[in-house]
């Protein structure tokens, strides 16, 4: 399977707990998104790789949130100390590199997902 | 701040029933994407609109843009059960770096 995959794909914590979630993007995909969803709404916008360089993280990336991409292939996202507010779908996505120069379209391309449940 | 709005956010239709789904976004972008989302499942991509005027279609479902509106909107043709689902608009900022979003449209084909 050559799509983007993610682990795991269900995680029941207590809160507190620390968790880590990996993705793996499409292999030719130099860009790797982070989205959470919750029950009802649209994928919100966490964080964002350029190969190894985090370009872009958003305000609802509390300190307690970490993702790193080392040497620009897997991705991970770390919840630190986690709170009942962190339950939800966390989703990755990638999308190719050459979005200007080769007409592409930069469309991602997205995981199954890893949905959270903090108790 | 990029707005992406939806609407209906809820669609209850009959099978072989038309709609329409409009998508409105709140600053200028030259593309926009829609998704499919299952029960508990991750995207589905559907259609990648590229251009003013970009029309696409697959089946029963047919987008299209207008980006001097701002506007997106998805066709329903003959609607069948396998179409319920919720379905996303999203629209690219800074760079591509980003996409936004809608609030999603939720539809459900009675048969």
């Amino acid at each position: 399977d050559t799509g983007v995959s993610q682990d795991p794909r269900h995680k029941i914590t207590k809160r507190g707990q620390n968790v880590t979630f990996r993705c793996d993007p499409i292999s030719e995909h130099n860009r790797l998104y982070w989205y959470r969803q919750t029950l009802g709404q649209g994928p919100e916008f966490l964080t964002y790789f350029q190969n190894e360089a985090q370009l872009e993280k958003s305000r609802l990336l509390s300190d307690r949130f970490s993702a790193e991409r080392p040497k620009g292939s897997f991705s991970t996202l770390e919840i630190q100390r986690t709170e009942q507010g962190d339950s939800a779908m966390y989703l990755c996505a990638s999308s190719p590199r050459w979005v200007w120069s080769r007409g592409g379209t930069g469309e991602a391309f997205f995981g199954q997902g890893t949905r959270l449940t903090v108790v | 701040e990029l707005k992406v709005e939806q609407n209906p956010l809820f669609l209850s239709m009959q099978e072989g029933k038309n709609y329409t789904i409009y998508c409105n976004y709140s600053t200028t972008s030259d593309r926009l994407y829609w998704y499919r989302q299952d029960p508990g499942k991750s995207l589905e991509s559907l259609f990648v609109l590229l251009s003013n005027g970009a029309v696409k279609q697959e089946g029963r479902l047919m987008a299209s843009l207008d980006t001097k509106a701002r506007l997106s909107t998805l066709h329903i043709t003959a609607a069948v059960h396998d179409l319920s689902a919720t379905y996303f608009c999203a629209v690219p900022s800074g760079g591509y770096q980003k996409v936004t979003f809608g609030t999603g449209t939720k539809l459900q084909v009675i048969p």
